[in-house]
């Protein structure tokens, strides 16, 4: 089965940096395209980030509001994912989950929360 | 940006039959997928590319539309129902959801 877990969550400073993980398995993790998206405290869905496959160069794509601060990675030799956060802010707190898909999020992990606060 | 509209709640009672729409900025085509979301889980896929049933998913879920107009039916509703309901765009970046629909029961 296919299984996504997520972890690294915590509470944080403001300016402070942060780096997420995610472990997948039950699936060829080297042919997908991995995604983060985050959910603030009883708010809607986001999306992060996004890191296409080797053929694609690993290219990565952001969203506006995290664009310079996070960058995304991947390890296929571990089936790992990554995000880097730098620079967070109070806005940045939320569950972030790990998805997987062609060019939709059919598989997601449990999620790992982060909370930025002073 | 593609911004995507929904209602943000809609009541049915159990056994009914109902529909929620997602509105599209600009045409997505069929690039066009759905979520469930039960209080405290991850988001499940439900439908994907505007029309097709996840595996696994029950029958009673379908999606329909292309464009701009979307719309995911569950036909007959059950109590197991109850939880948020987002589309979601892959048409262009930014990937962009809706702001999510609260179904309730009446």
């Amino acid at each position: 089965a296919v299984q996504l877990v997520e972890s690294g969550g915590g509470l944080v400073q403001p300016k402070e940096s942060l780096k997420i993980s995610c472990a997948a398995s039950g699936f060829t993790f080297s042919n997908a395209a991995m995604y983060w998206v985050r959910q603030a405290p009883g708010k809607g869905l986001e999306w992060v980030a996004r890191i296409r496959t080797k053929p694609n160069n690993y290219a990565t794509y952001y969203a506006d509001s995290v664009k310079g601060r996070f960058t995304i990675s991947r390890d296929d030799s571990k089936s790992m994912v990554y995000l880097q956060m730098d620079n967070l802010k109070t806005e940045d707190t939320a569950m972030y989950y790990c998805t997987a898909g062609p060019n939709w999020f059919a598989y997601w992990g449990q999620g790992t929360l982060v909370t930025v606060s002073s | 940006d593609t911004v995507l509209t929904q209602s943000p709640a809609l009541a049915v009672s159990l056994g009914q039959r109902v529909t929620i729409s997602c509105r599209a900025s600009k045409s997505v085509s069929t690039y066009m997928h759905w979520y469930q979301q039960k209080s405290g889980q991850q988001p499940k896929l439900l439908i994907y590319s505007a029309s097709n049933l996840e595996s696994g998913v029950p029958s009673r879920f379908s999606g329909s539309g292309s464009g701009t107009d979307f719309t995911l039916t569950i036909d007959p509703v059950e109590a197991d129902d109850i939880a948020n309901y987002y589309c979601q765009q892959s048409n262009e970046l930014p990937l962009t959801f809706g702001s999510g629909t609260k179904l309730e029961i009446k």
